[in-house]
């Protein structure tokens, strides 16, 4: 069956550049999370979806990183002026329902991983 | 604020050895409780989960006990085989719930 699909999975970017990456979650699917995760480290959230509304942006780590859900399904995370510091692996999920009793799981994507050099 | 700690890896053991990896938990009030893998070049995987004090999650021969008095979730394995391999995840859902808290990861590697 189908999951949750990202694009690209890896990325090489010059410091500078813009980026954008592209989550497809399963359909149906009403809430969508992007989550960064350094080297050795665990995911760390960055924004929330509940359908075509950014619930939650307390996780993006500047104004350089933007996100969107224009017609609630596929999602696209911006990041303007690439960091080195940036580089990561991008994870985007994925739940059923509304995230509110905390017992929904989340369908991870295989990540998009960004290097800028 | 609400935080994860796990044992830090790598850490490899041989074929049928016995699985311990430590996670407590600092929250408010009484979440739920996660593990998830990351096997090589896949995506991140729910493997069990607790909901309440008490509760214990299975799968795949693995077990994790949901303990309030010492605010712990540790993951346990009988035997573990070399498709063991793999990153794991200790996890809660913030207070808020609209998002997931992770731990650091622990690098586990089987010797056949």
């Amino acid at each position: 069956g189908a999951g949750v699909s990202q694009s690209p999975r890896y990325k090489v970017a010059k410091r500078g550049q813009d980026v954008a990456l592209r989550c497809d979650p399963i359909s149906g699917h009403v809430s969508l999370f992007w989550y960064q995760q350094a080297l050795g480290q665990g995911p760390e959230f960055l924004t929330y979806f509940q359908n075509e509304a950014q619930l939650d942006k307390s996780g993006l780590p500047s104004d350089r990183f933007f996100a969107e859900r224009p017609e609630g399904s596929v999602s696209t995370l911006k990041i303007q002026r690439t960091q080195q510091e940036d580089s990561a692996v991008y994870l985007c999920a994925s739940s059923l329902a509304r995230y509110t009793s905390g017992i929904d799981e989340q369908f991870f994507g295989p990540g998009t991983r960004l290097t800028v050099l | 604020g609400d935080s994860v700690t796990q044992m830090e890896g790598p850490v490899t053991l041989s074929e049928e050895a016995f699985l311990t990896i430590n996670c407590t938990y600092t929250a408010t009030g009484y979440p739920s409780l996660f593990w998830y893998v990351q096997y090589p070049g896949e995506g991140l995987q729910l493997l069990l989960k607790a909901t309440k004090a008490d509760d214990k999650g299975s799968n795949k021969g693995f077990e994790a006990t949901y303990r309030k008095e010492t605010t712990s979730f540790h993951l346990e394995k009988g035997s573990v085989q070399v498709s063991d391999s793999a990153v794991y995840f200790c996890a809660l859902p913030y207070s808020s719930a609209s998002k997931i808290i992770f731990g650091s990861g622990t690098r586990l590697s089987i010797r056949p």
